[in-house]
């Protein structure tokens, strides 16, 4: 069963880097994922579509702080140079064959 | 610029159906191999998938709402629908309009609230 698994928060200082972590369940590593964020009272944003071998593309607007990377079942999203309005939910999100989109629990980030 | 935008009503009672559509703008539903789907958001929640219909008409559904969910595309008015049959309070949420297999673009999202 394709199944996306992430932890539940995450904080970091302002200024400093943080690096959110989204895992494929057993059977999937080769899977590519999409990061969203949602920050409050707003609706998901498209961040990136991440590759297995690490290769992402970005959506429309989205600042170079934020890169992704991957390493086997693992796909990371690290944001550097906190700001507060990265203060937001991140979900990971892939899809597959009959499955058109599975989404994470998400990772909600605190700004210290 | 893709865009869409969800619309329908903002209270359901229950037992009733739940009816939304999506207007897409800036480009035409018909014209690439996309999803375009429906997800949902209790309060308080994370985002669930409610169901997707590929371009060609094949249609995708969550296996937990799979009884009570359609989802059809209206081409001639670049708008795609979803009905929710037999709602409960445990389908209050936010519910948002998307496209792709990487979802992107989302649209803006809008509550139904289900109370009689």
């Amino acid at each position: 069963q394709l199944v996306l698994t992430q932890s539940p928060s995450a904080s970091a200082s302002l200024g400093a880097s943080v690096k959110l972590t989204c895992t494929l369940s057993s059977g999937h590593s080769s899977y590519a994922i999409a990061w969203h964020q949602q920050q409050p009272e707003k609706g998901p944003r498209y961040l990136m579509k991440l590759n297995s071998d690490g290769s992402h593309s970005k959506g429309d607007g989205i600042p170079d702080r934020f890169s992704g990377s991957s390493s086997g079942a693992e796909r990371y999203l690290t944001i550097s140079s906190l700001q507060s309005e990265d203060e937001a939910d991140y979900y990971c999100q892939t899809w597959g064959t009959g499955i058109p989109w599975v989404f994470g629990g998400g990772t909600k980030l605190t700004v210290l | 610029q893709l865009q869409l935008q969800e619309s329908g009503p903002g209270l359901v009672k229950p037992s009733e159906t739940l009816s939304l559509t999506c207007t897409v703008s800036g480009g035409s539903i018909s014209s690439s191999s996309y999803y375009w789907g429906w997800i949902r958001q209790p309060p308080g929640k994370g985002l669930e998938w409610i169901g997707s219909i590929y371009y060609s008409g094949s249609t995708y559904y969550n296996p937990s709402l799979k009884s009570r969910v359609t989802i059809s595309v209206d081409t001639s008015k670049n708008q795609f629908s979803l009905k929710l049959s037999s709602v409960t309070a445990a389908d209050t949420a936010v519910y948002y309009c998307a496209r792709g297999s990487n979802i992107d673009p989302w649209g803006q999202g809008t509550l139904v609230t289900v109370s009689s």
